[in-house]
């Protein structure tokens, strides 16, 4: 089944303890970002990445990296997790790129709060 | 950047009803695709469809790309139907989302 693999869905940490949100595709799609939620706000884009070992930030990258070293892995990591990165977060991948029509999926969402 | 506005922001129906959702975006896209976001936050893709017309079920899209809009169409609607769908369209390195219409559809 084609899908977008986060994990975990849900998580409770505590400020500056370092956590990795994996996720993976299995749909070989060159273009993986990811997504914040939060009320109010909206989706707003943290990182993506145009194929291996290409990554740029989106709108809100403070605080957070990305790797590409497969093309189907895409991990999120928190270095220094502050409870302001407390949100829902989301993988997504597409084969082509978004802005030229490539269709985007998401995988199930991490609940992430850090006390 | 391009500019996606939906209405209407909330709406509440009788299981059963039917209800068309709009999205209106400010300029020309190649991308356009509607999402559920159900209660418990997953986001499912629904339709892929920049152009035209498309059904699937009891929902149905359709995209009028040189009037700069789209329409989502629930049929029957069902409880299960509830949440939150959301309008994006080809943004600078990604999609842009609008702010969602809040569908809550009661027994």
């Amino acid at each position: 089944e084609a899908q977008v693999t986060q994990n975990p869905r849900y998580l409770i940490t505590v400020t500056g303890k370092k956590l990795t949100v994996t996720c993976s595709q299995n749909m070989n799609h060159e273009y993986m970002s990811w997504y914040r939620q939060d009320p109010g706000l909206g989706l707003r884009q943290i990182y993506y990445s145009m194929n291996v070992e290409v990554t740029d930030k989106g709108d809100v990258p403070e605080g957070y990296k990305v790797s590409r070293k497969e093309k189907r892995n895409f991990p999120l990591i928190l270095e220094s997790p502050s409870p302001n990165q407390t949100s829902l977060y989301f993988c997504a991948s597409s084969l082509g790129r978004p802005w030229w029509g490539g269709e985007l999926f998401f995988g199930e969402g991490s609940r992430l709060t850090v006390l | 950047g391009i500019q996606v506005e939906q209405s209407p922001p909330d709406l509440i129906l009788q299981e059963g009803a039917n209800s068309t959702l709009r999205c209106n975006f400010s300029d020309s896209v190649n991308n356009l695709q509607w999402f559920h976001q159900n209660p418990w936050g997953q986001l499912i893709n629904l339709f892929y469809i920049p152009s035209g017309t498309k059904q699937n079920g009891r929902l149905s899209a359709t995209t009028v790309a040189t009037e700069r809009y789209s329409l989502l169409y629930i049929s029957s609607s069902q409880t299960t139907d509830s949440g939150v769908y959301f309008c994006a369209v080809n943004g600078y390195s990604t999609l842009t989302f609008g702010k969602g219409t809040m569908l809550l559809v009661s027994p």
